[in-house]
């Protein structure tokens, strides 16, 4: 089955400290990953994906397959990071046309205190 | 990045009548329209996904015949809720693609329906 899981509901941090929101993922096809954004009154947006490799407002994930993680880290937290985050696993749709669907994991709520 | 729009941003209505909620991709051909919802402090539920021209699939669980799904054009995605009762007051998203098999979708502003 496919499945995303993120096991904290709220993670609260001290700005400059480190922060890692976790991220599992469930998938027997090979996995795209991604990490959504929500800040508050705003819509959802990327933040980024692992085939990129990229570094986004200081974020970086990693994706381990052997652990099926795809943890999102920053190593000096700010206080503009205090959003919604949502790892989001791209998961095949049907074999007939090879499109892709977005399933998302239950999102974190980081919260970064001055 | 490319823009989708959502209307209306919230819509109250009474029971038994019908919603609809348009999503517009501005500046891009949202080749796919995805359309999620969204219950309190809960994540986003997949309901469709709409190719232009073609019927959409639905997950499993999601009533086609409730949630009607139409993608008529490249920029234009339309969810109508038929016969809404409370239980599908809701917060409803729609996502447009625009590359074909990738997860990057673009989102609209969500749109929260209140059944009365």
């Amino acid at each position: 089955a496919q499945r995303v899981t993120q096991p904290e509901k709220l993670l609260s941090v001290f700005k400059g400290a480190p922060v890692e929101l976790k991220c599992n993922y469930s998938y027997s096809g090979s996995p795209e990953l991604f990490w959504y954004v929500q800040y508050s009154r705003q819509r959802l947006q990327l933040l980024l994906r692992h085939i990129s490799r990229e570094s986004i407002k200081g974020f970086t994930a990693d994706l381990n397959k052997g652990e099926t993680s795809f943890h999102l880290k920053k190593p000096f937290a700010q206080e503009e990071d205090s959003a919604m985050y949502y790892c989001a696993l791209s998961a095949l749709l049907t074999w007939m046309d090879s499109s892709y669907k977005l399933i998302f994991g239950s999102g974190t709520r980081l919260l970064v205190r001055p | 990045g490319a823009v989708v729009s959502q209307h209306p941003s919230w819509v109250i209505c009474k029971s038994g009548t019908s919603v609809k909620i348009e999503c517009r991709s501005l500046d891009f051909q949202a080749t796919t329209m995805f359309w999620y919802r969204q219950f309190p402090k809960q994540s986003l539920m997949l309901m469709a996904t709409s190719n232009e021209g073609s019927k959409a699939t639905y997950e499993q669980g999601v009533e086609k015949d409730k949630f009607l799904i139409n993608h008529a054009s490249l920029t234009l995605s339309t969810l109508t809720v038929t016969s809404a009762h409370p239980e599908d007051s809701s917060f409803y998203i729609c996502g447009g693609r625009v590359t074909v098999n990738t997860g990057e979708l673009f989102f609209g502003e969500g749109s929260r329906l209140t059944v009365l």
